[in-house]
């Protein structure tokens, strides 16, 4: 069965601090991506990955930046958080060129 | 640009009946769609999605959709509407070709259902 996974359900920090939200995909995926998702806004999508070692800036980059070092695991990092970065934060992975995107359960930040 | 438009925020309806969720895009090619639903506290799942061929196409969970290309609209049915498909249903839409893997996803409709 098909899986993605996140590291944490729910989080809170404080404002400031360093930010790391973790995505794992057990599927061999090539692309994996980051999305924020907002009342109103619907998904809006931060960074993708395409391979290994590979990103590209989506919609909304600004204040994130994204590790891939292996192949199954995508990371988020907000260098210093802010309160308009609390949000619900979805990862997904693509399977091959078919564009169905499989989806991590959502991870939802809070920064006070 | 692409765009995706949910015209409708919320939506409520009562058991049994049936739904109609809609869905308007804008693309300079031809496009692949797609149908999410959100559960609470869930990630998305995908329902349905069309590629090419048969306009109407089914999905899971009984949904079904229509691409019509005239009007630019790809609308999300159910004949049906049980207690278990309150959620919020997303409308995505990516590139055909070129274009990479991005989806492009509509605001979403939040969709209560009245028993």
């Amino acid at each position: 069965d098909v899986k993605v996974t996140q590291s944490s359900r729910y989080l809170v920090k404080r404002t400031g601090e360093k930010v790391f939200l973790e995505c794992v995909q057990d599927m061999d995926h090539e692309n994996m991506f980051w999305y924020r998702q907002d009342p109103g806004l619907g998904l809006r999508l931060i960074y993708f990955s395409y391979d290994v070692k590979m990103k590209e800036k989506g919609d909304i980059p600004e204040g994130y930046s994204v590790s891939r070092e292996k192949k199954e695991r995508f990371s988020l990092i907000l260098e210093s958080a802010s309160t308009n970065q609390t949000s619900m934060y979805l990862c997904a992975s693509l399977a091959g060129t078919s564009y169905e995107q499989y989806f991590g359960p959502g991870t939802r930040l809070t920064v006070t | 640009a692409q765009s995706v438009t949910q015209p409708d925020i919320h939506i409520t309806v009562s058991e049994g009946a049936s739904l109609e969720l809609r869905c308007n895009y804008s693309y300079g090619a031809t496009p692949y769609l797609f149908w999410y639903v959100q559960s609470p506290g869930q990630g998305l799942q995908l329902l349905l999605k069309y590629f090419s061929g048969d306009t109407l196409v089914q999905g899971i969970k009984g949904f079904e959709a229509e691409f019509k290309r005239s009007q630019s609209s790809f609308n999300l049915r159910k004949p049906s509407v049980h207690w278990s498909d309150a959620a919020e249903y997303f409308c995505a839409v990516g590139p055909a070709t070129g274009g990479g893997n991005k989806l492009t996803f509509g605001t979403g409709t939040q969709l209560k259902v009245e028993l």
